[in-house]
């Protein structure tokens, strides 16, 4: 049982490419996330989905795009990328709403905007 | 919006000894979930331990456990006789009721510094 994973697990992008980062589960988890991670500061949630087909935005979304073709998979998308998406990138899922479980982390992306 | 917030940026403790991370919340809602992350070197998000605000007992995972003080809106972290795999980034995050808000809203994090 692989869980979450994140791929790449590192990238450098210069400013203005665009990028995808992936994110599958193998759990069959209705509820997935993406989070960003800036250092010093806890995660702050950009996009979440409550199944296939179905997204909205969380705290940050300005500067990304994600879709939910699958159950399985999240794909978060930067179009234009800035140094101020410098960060790391975390996608979760969790098994239903309101589940006192918690998340299921991947192990992250680290990205790096020149 | 509820926010979560953890005082200590940074704690250390010698190996074996007791370590109290703290983390208050601030929500209007009776019912909700806390948890406490950790995140070493490796970058992964581990689940140490999750409380229910329903639930009166404090929740107890070996040598992790809660103080959980609903009415102080509080929730702090115990560390029994620390381990060297011990240090790493604590995160308090809080969870919203069923049918209300999805997302985990994290503290600022606590490093933890465990010394030999």
């Amino acid at each position: 049982n692989a869980g979450v994973t994140q791929t790449p697990k590192f990238r450098i992008l210069k400013i203005g490419q665009s990028m995808t980062l992936q994110c599958t589960q193998d759990m069959n988890h209705n509820y997935m996330y993406w989070y960003r991670q800036d250092p010093g500061m806890g995660l702050k949630l950009i996009y979440y989905s409550v199944g296939a087909g179905i997204t909205d935005k969380g705290e940050v979304p300005n500067g990304y795009n994600v879709s939910r073709s699958t159950t399985e998979d999240f794909p978060l998308r930067l179009e234009l990328a800035a140094p101020s998406q410098t960060s790391v990138y975390f996608c979760a899922s969790s098994v239903r709403r309101g589940s006192n479980y918690g998340y299921t982390f991947g192990s992250g992306t680290r990205l790096t905007v020149v | 919006a509820q926010t979560v917030t953890q005082s200590q940026p940074e704690m250390s403790v010698q190996e074996a000894e007791t370590v109290t991370l703290s983390c208050t919340y601030d929500t209007s809602e009776s019912d909700y979930y806390l948890f406490w992350y950790k995140q070493p070197p490796s970058r992964q998000m581990i689940l140490v331990i999750r409380q229910e605000a329903y639930k009166q007992q404090n929740a107890t995972e070996n040598r992790f456990s809660v103080n959980f003080q609903k009415a102080a809106k509080s929730f702090s972290l115990k560390i029994s006789d620390s381990q060297l795999g011990d240090a790493a980034m604590y995160f308090c995050a809080y969870r919203g009721p069923q049918g209300g808000s999805e997302k985990l809203v994290f503290g600022k994090g606590t490093k933890l510094t465990v010394n030999p």
